[in-house]
């Protein structure tokens, strides 16, 4: 059972180029979120989508897009990617988005944007 | 709003002493609580969770935490600690009621365990 995948591992990028982090699950979970994580700063949600055809923002949406065209797949889209965004990012999975649901994290993207 | 607090961004430990890390939170509304772990370089795991019911709750690795609603804490600790314990320790809320599905960490607490 591999759970949640993200793609790439790590990656260096110029600021302003275009980019795309993947997640897959496959526990057939309805809910996902995307979160970056910043020293000192813990965890904070950027998007959600609660079920497949749906999306939402979170706390830190700018310079983020995301889809939900099925129940797997989660892509993560930096439009034009600036220093800032340099984080590493997690993907996330629940079975649902209730309350006691709890979220299951994959590895993480480790992204520097120069 | 609710908001998480984790007193103590690093706490170091020696093997086999006790393992106490604090955590606070605010909510309007009774709100359930979680510990996660993270090791370096891999994603969060989870180690226990409040929802409702007694208020003593037993994780993974010998974790276990109580939620006490007078103090609004949901702390964590461990009898004796072990050098496969140090990680980042994140403690997050989920407020019950309403349409509220999102989790609000805390800043992490670091803890190592010198032998």
């Amino acid at each position: 059972i591999a759970g949640i995948t993200q793609a790439p591992t790590s990656q260096i990028l110029a600021a302003g180029r275009r980019m795309t982090l993947r997640c897959t699950q496959d526990m057939r979970h309805n809910a996902m979120y995307w979160y970056r994580q910043d020293l000192g700063l813990g965890l904070r949600l950027i998007h959600y989508s609660n079920t497949a055809g749906t999306t939402g923002k979170g706390e830190v949406p700018d310079g983020y897009s995301v889809s939900r065209a099925n129940t797997d797949d989660f892509p993560l889209t930096l439009a034009s990617a600036v220093p800032s965004q340099t984080s590493v990012y997690f993907c996330a999975s629940s079975r649902d988005s209730g309350r006691t649901d709890t979220q299951y994290f994959g590895p993480g993207t480790r992204l520097t944007v120069l | 709003a609710q908001s998480v607090t984790q007193l103590g961004s690093h706490v170091s430990v020696s093997e086999g002493a006790l393992v106490l890390l604090r955590c606070n939170y605010s909510s309007s509304v009774p709100p359930y609580l979680f510990w996660y772990v993270q090791y370096p370089n891999q994603g969060l795991q989870l180690l226990l969770k409040y929802t409702t019911g007694a208020t003593l709750v037993k994780g993974i690795n010998g974790f276990e935490a109580e939620f006490k609603k007078s103090e609004t804490s949901f702390h964590l600790t461990k009898p004796s600690a072990h050098m496969s314990d140090a990680a980042e320790y994140f403690c997050a809320v989920k407020e019950s009621g309403g349409s509220n599905y999102k989790l609000t960490f805390g800043k992490g607490t670091l803890l190592t365990v010198n032998p």
